[in-house]
């Protein structure tokens, strides 16, 4: 069975330059989430999807964070302008359905973002 | 969100089992522990996960205690592939809205494994 696939691996960009991320869920999984990891950190949350409505964006910062999920199955999340302190690993999730008492949410390998 | 207290780190020689803790004073009745764990440069990945009673996988074991307020995840043959961060995590099952199916990593412990 396929992972969850997301490129690039690795991004270095400049203070306000823009950047996308790309995320591919594992086949027939209707939750996919975007987490940030910065370093020494545990992942934290960004926003969850349903298929193709936002469950939560509570931590999403909306005024240069935007994420979209096409057709409930893809998704970008892409950052304009970008800060220093976006500099982290942007981690992938989903899972079949996010509710219930088993929900394992499998992660793909995460992009590597360096913000100059 | 119920929040979990872990070591910082721990270390462990190979072949020899490993007990990692985890305390959750505040565990409500619909609060299933879940066990998530991160190689090195990769992302995290499901270990194990409980409710009341003890578990076991082909991964790990999870012993519950019987007042829930703290569970110790165990590698009974801990290998050098076993070296990671380890999360437990405490997820509401029942929850809805935003808090429907969400993970709330904290910071785990480090598992150094030597040869």
């Amino acid at each position: 069975e396929a992972g969850v696939a997301q490129s690039p691996r690795y991004k270095i960009i400049e203070k306000r330059q823009s950047v996308a991320f790309w995320c591919n869920p594992i086949s027939g999984h209707a939750t996919l989430y975007w987490y940030q990891q910065i370093l020494g950190q545990g992942p934290k949350l960004l926003i969850q999807f349903q298929n193709n409505g936002v469950v939560d964006d509570s931590q999403l910062p909306k005024d240069r964070f935007s994420a979209e999920r096409l057709k409930g199955v893809d998704s970008t999340l892409k950052i304009q302008p970008a800060k220093l302190e976006d500099s982290a690993v942007y981690l992938c999730a989903s899972s079949l359905e996010p509710g219930g008492a088993y929900n394992e949410q499998f992660f793909g390998p995460g992009t590597r973002l360096t913000v100059l | 969100d119920a929040k979990t207290t872990q070591p910082n780190s721990m270390e462990s020689n190979e072949e020899e089992p490993v007990h990692l803790p985890c305390n959750h004073s505040t565990i409500s009745g619909t609060d299933y522990i879940h066990w998530y764990r991160q190689l090195p440069s990769q992302g995290p990945e499901y270990v194990i996960h409980g409710l009341t009673s003890n578990v076991n996988n082909r991964m790990a074991s999870l012993a519950i205690a019987e007042d829930r307020k703290s569970s110790t995840l165990i590698l009974h043959r801990a290998t050098l592939r076993d070296a990671a961060v380890y999360y437990c995590i405490l997820r509401d099952a029942l929850a809805g809205g935003t808090s429907y199916g969400k993970l709330t990593f904290g910071q785990g412990t480090i598992l150094t494994v030597h040869p």
